[in-house]
């Protein structure tokens, strides 16, 4: 399997434009991820999603970010309008229902200017 | 909720052994994974520990006492290229692990 596949790699873009963020999941994982990280936060998990369905949404920080899960090969993040405090790396990672790891794609670096 | 303690750096010589504890409190536990991130890289699973007792794997090894709410990570013989920042994560009662502040370890020539 190639991994998590998670694109643009890098995204520059100005204050209130509307940013997507695109993943592809590790082929038979249940659980995806989208976690933010920035120095000053650490980690952040932002939602989850099991067998395609919106579990927890809670570390969203505003109603500017929403994600969806329209099949199990591919997820979305949006923020609009972003704002320059959502500059950070945003990673898609997923894992097996039972456990273990959990595998991350190669991130997204967003520079909102 | 859930919480993890682990050092915020570490410094160790090329060739030695190092090791990076974590404590956890968890409601609910599955296991404690471990994780590794170079610098502008993505976080890669080294590790998964759901019982008591040492995982070895090459040159990195595991430890996990669920009595203690303790493990830690052991790496040997380091390289250069160990030098990286790692992550232990806690897997609750949801299957979703949560994830440490990160330990940053410099390897020195």
């Amino acid at each position: 399997d190639a991994g998590v596949i998670q694109s643009p790699r890098h995204e520059v873009t100005e204050m209130g434009q509307e940013v997507t963020l695109r993943c592809k999941p590790i082929s038979g994982h249940d659980y995806l991820f989208w976690y933010r990280q920035t120095m000053m936060r650490g980690l952040e998990l932002l939602i989850y999603f099991n067998n395609n369905v919106p579990i927890d949404d809670s570390g969203m920080p505003e109603d500017r970010f929403s994600a969806k899960m329209p099949n199990a090969s591919f997820s979305t993040l949006k923020i609009q309008p972003s704002e320059p405090r959502d500059s950070a790396v945003y990673f898609c990672a997923s894992s097996l229902a039972q456990g273990g790891g959990v595998y991350f794609g190669a991130g997204t670096r967003l520079s909102v200017l | 909720g859930q919480s993890l303690e682990q050092p915020s750096e570490v410094t160790a010589v090329e060739g030695a052994i190092v090791q990076i504890n974590c404590t956890y409190q968890t409601s609910g536990f599955y296991g404690l994974s471990w994780y590794q991130q170079h610098d502008g890289g993505a976080p890669t699973f080294l590790s998964y520990n759901a019982l008591d007792g040492l995982e070895e794997t090459g040159r990195f090894s595991s430890f996990l006492s669920r009595s203690d709410s303790y493990g830690y990570l052991l790496l040997q013989e380091l390289q250069m290229k160990d030098s990286a920042s790692y992550f232990c994560a806690v897997t609750g009662g949801s299957y979703i692990p949560t994830f440490g502040r990160g330990t940053s370890l410099i390897v020195h020539p």
